[in-house]
């Protein structure tokens, strides 16, 4: 069964570097999100992405924050200079094989995460 | 924006009981209701959605219903068994003008022997 990969799955980072997590989507899928979940918390949403553009994103998802399709395969985030409450679990998700037309955001497939810690 | 609550924040069955999950969501133009499964490490596996169209849906052991007027849904387990102990999270969507998932704050579902 076709499955969204991540890595690292675990990220350790000093405050202010910057870092890039990775994501290879499921291959027919043609829009890709970032979500992050802080400890205990809930997940929240940062950006969508379709057709080499942003469609939608977050407050949270500020100039610190850039997304990337380099290839065919990978999607990335970047984070510029991290913060100390950047630290979370940052999933990677993708939906919307072709033909799937008003629904392509729905059945949105989620990774296993990455756990960005930021000293 | 749209807004979801959840409740439970835990819940502790026993095995062979039933568990019941509730979501209420604050956005009327909402029409899909995904319920994820989160095992510990793990990222969120979904496991049962509804559209608006529908008011009921079930697989297997799993069912879901919607109530578009008081804006609420919950997720039904029946005859729970250990492996469904997880955090599970609802979930809203408005596809027509959206594409970000917003999600409840998760239960934690533990089935006991």
């Amino acid at each position: 069964e076709p499955e969204v990969t991540q890595t690292p799955s675990h990220q350790v980072t000093q405050m202010g570097q910057e870092v890039i997590l990775r994501c290879v989507p499921i291959s027919n899928h043609l829009y890709f999100y970032w979500y992050r979940q802080i400890l205990g918390q809930k997940v929240e949403f940062l950006v969508s992405f379709y057709n080499n553009e942003i469609s939608e994103k977050s407050e949270i998802f500020d100039d610190q924050f850039s997304v990337e399709r380099p290839d065919g395969s990978n999607f990335t985030l970047k984070i510029r200079s991290t913060k100390l409450e950047d630290s979370a679990m940052y999933f990677c998700a993708s939906s919307g094989p072709r033909g799937s037309g008003g629904n392509k955001h729905n059945e949105q497939f989620f990774g296993p995460g990455t756990r960005l810690t930021v000293l | 924006g749209e807004n979801v609550e959840q409740h439970p924040s835990t819940l502790s069955v026993q095995e062979g009981d039933s568990a019941v999950i509730k979501c209420t969501y604050s956005d009327s133009a909402s029409n899909y209701f995904p319920w994820y499964k989160q095992e510990l490490g793990k990222g969120p596996q979904l496991i049962i959605d509804i559209r608006s169209n529908v008011g009921e849906k079930k697989d297997q052991r799993i069912a879901v219903t919607l109530n578009k007027t008081a804006k609420h849904f919950s997720l039904h387990i029946t005859e729970t068994q250990p492996e469904d102990s997880a955090v599970y999270f609802c979930a809203a969507l408005d596809t027509g003008t959206a594409s970000k998932l917003t999600f409840g704050t998760g239960t934690r579902l533990q089935v006991t022997l």
